[in-house]
């Protein structure tokens, strides 16, 4: 079966350092893969995704993954954050479903927190 | 841009009574799903919907269930609420792709949550 294991709850750190936020899945077959944000009392944005294609996939406001298939990792980076960047971010993985629509399986979210 | 709009953003409820949140999304998508969110459990699947009448259960669904009567609406009953669902919950929407009968899911568009309390 399908899983997201998100290695880190809370990531601590100061603004302007880079960060990673780490993302393993397990999947026999081919996969969608994305990362979510969601900022205090919001719903879930979607920041990037890779669904084929170049393995490094990046955001409009500076975030950057690379899909690692010998790995089967998805980790989510920035060189330089900012104290806006502080949210939940959750990675996910799509998965089929025969003869249905297919869904989603999220990791259990990372916490990040910047500081001044 | 998607939108997904929930009919709430905070709802309190007591307990025994016979709760409704909706959900409507404006791109015609074909699958939407429910989430319950709590701090420490991440998103837990609820049930998902991927065609007009057509349910499917998630992870959790006792005591839930759903309706989808018009592919823009997809409505999350509690039947008789209970403390233990008082939550932050989240709908949302997505494309579908695939062939053969097998499809998986295009990226999910969320609505900004309900945020529900069960006195």
């Amino acid at each position: 079966a399908q899983s997201v294991t998100q290695l880190d709850s809370q990531v601590p750190v100061f603004e302007e350092a880079p960060v990673e936020l780490r993302c393993n899945y397990s999947s026999s077959v081919s996969v969608y893969l994305f990362w979510y944000v969601q900022y205090p009392n919001q719903g879930l944005q979607l920041l990037l995704k890779y669904l084929s294609g170049s393995t490094l996939v990046e955001s409009i406001n500076g975030f950057e993954a690379e899909f690692n298939k010998s790995q089967t990792s998805f980790h989510l980076r920035k060189p330089s954050v900012h104290i806006s960047d502080t949210a939940e971010y959750f990675c996910a993985v799509s998965v089929g479903i025969y003869n249905q629509g297919g869904k989603l399986i999220f990791g259990q979210g990372t916490e990040l927190s910047v500081k001044p | 841009d998607v939108k997904v709009t929930q009919s709430s953003r905070y709802l309190v409820k007591r307990t025994g009574e016979k709760v409704f949140l909706e959900c409507v999304q404006d791109m015609d998508h074909e699958n939407m799903f429910w989430y319950r969110q709590d701090p420490g459990l991440g998103l837990r699947l609820i049930y998902f919907s991927y065609d007009v009448k057509m349910k499917e259960k998630g992870d959790i669904p006792e005591g839930y269930s759903v309706s989808r009567e018009k592919k823009e609406r997809f409505s999350l009953i509690l039947e008789s609420a209970s403390t233990n669902q008082t939550s932050m919950y989240l709908c949302a929407s997505s494309e579908r792709s695939g062939q053969g009968g097998s499809f998986r899911s295009q990226p999910q568009h969320f609505g900004d949550g309900t945020r529900l309390s069960i006195l």
